[in-house]
């Protein structure tokens, strides 16, 4: 199994300030990574896909790098909406997907 | 647009069964496969079990098979995730979510139904 592991665990930022959260996978998962946004009492929400590509709807200032093991989400310059938590989540062995434990972005 | 409506949930003794439903509109439910994917309170994301758009293939996370079976009626477009021999560590909210097939991801999920398994 493919684990999928977060750092850091709590990113403490303020408005406007640049996010850089973190994914290392056990094993290569390719390009196959993708990124989510979850807000306290909602679903999950799709940010990236396949390591670097922004879903339908999501801002510019979203944006995913890496492949292999090591992927990087970076907020370029963050809105009070942003302040959630983000879960990475492979896709090599689809459907057997699995997800990393989550970054918490919090305002500092 | 596309919704994703689970119901079923509730509070069930160890031991105990329940049913939960996904009611799919906005889309061509199926065209796609479907996921379960749970959350337990204030923790991470879990995939249970995934079916293929035409209910061909099903796959279950190691910790629920055997127990839960995920199945799918495309002629009333909903899926379903029947749970037998709950445990406490089975409580969670439970996501249905879309698959998309040309990316592996989960790209629509809906509101989520708790399921408590408590005595």
């Amino acid at each position: 199994e493919i684990v999928l592991t977060q750092s850091p665990a709590t990113l403490s930022l303020s408005p406007g300030e640049r996010a850089t959260l973190s994914c290392r996978a056990s094993q290569s998962v390719s390009s196959y990574l993708a990124w989510y946004q979850q807000k306290p009492g909602q679903a999950p929400r799709l940010l990236i896909y396949d390591a670097s590509n922004r879903a339908t709807g999501i801002p510019a200032r979203f944006s995913g790098s890496g492949s292999g093991t090591d992927f990087t989400l970076t907020i370029s310059s963050l809105e009070p909406e942003d302040f959630a938590v983000y879960y990475c989540q492979q896709r090599s062995n689809w459907p057997l997907i699995t997800f990393g434990q989550g970054t918490r972005l919090e305002i500092k | 647009q596309v919704q994703l409506v689970e119901s079923g949930g509730g509070v069930v003794q160890p031991g105990g069964s329940l049913r939960l439903s996904c009611a799919a509109s906005g889309f061509t439910f199926s065209s796609y496969g479907m996921h379960w994917v749970r959350q337990a309170p204030g923790k991470g994301l879990e995939w249970v079990a995934f079916i293929r758009y035409d209910g061909s293939n099903k796959y279950y996370a190691d910790s629920v098979k055997g127990r839960f079976t995920i199945s799918r009626d495309n002629s009333k477009n909903t899926l379903y995730l029947q749970m037998n021999s709950l445990r406490a560590e089975d409580t969670a909210v439970y996501y249905c979510a879309k698959d998309s097939p040309l990316y592996g991801v989960a790209d629509y999920w809906g509101q989520g139904t708790l399921v408590t398994v408590s005595s």
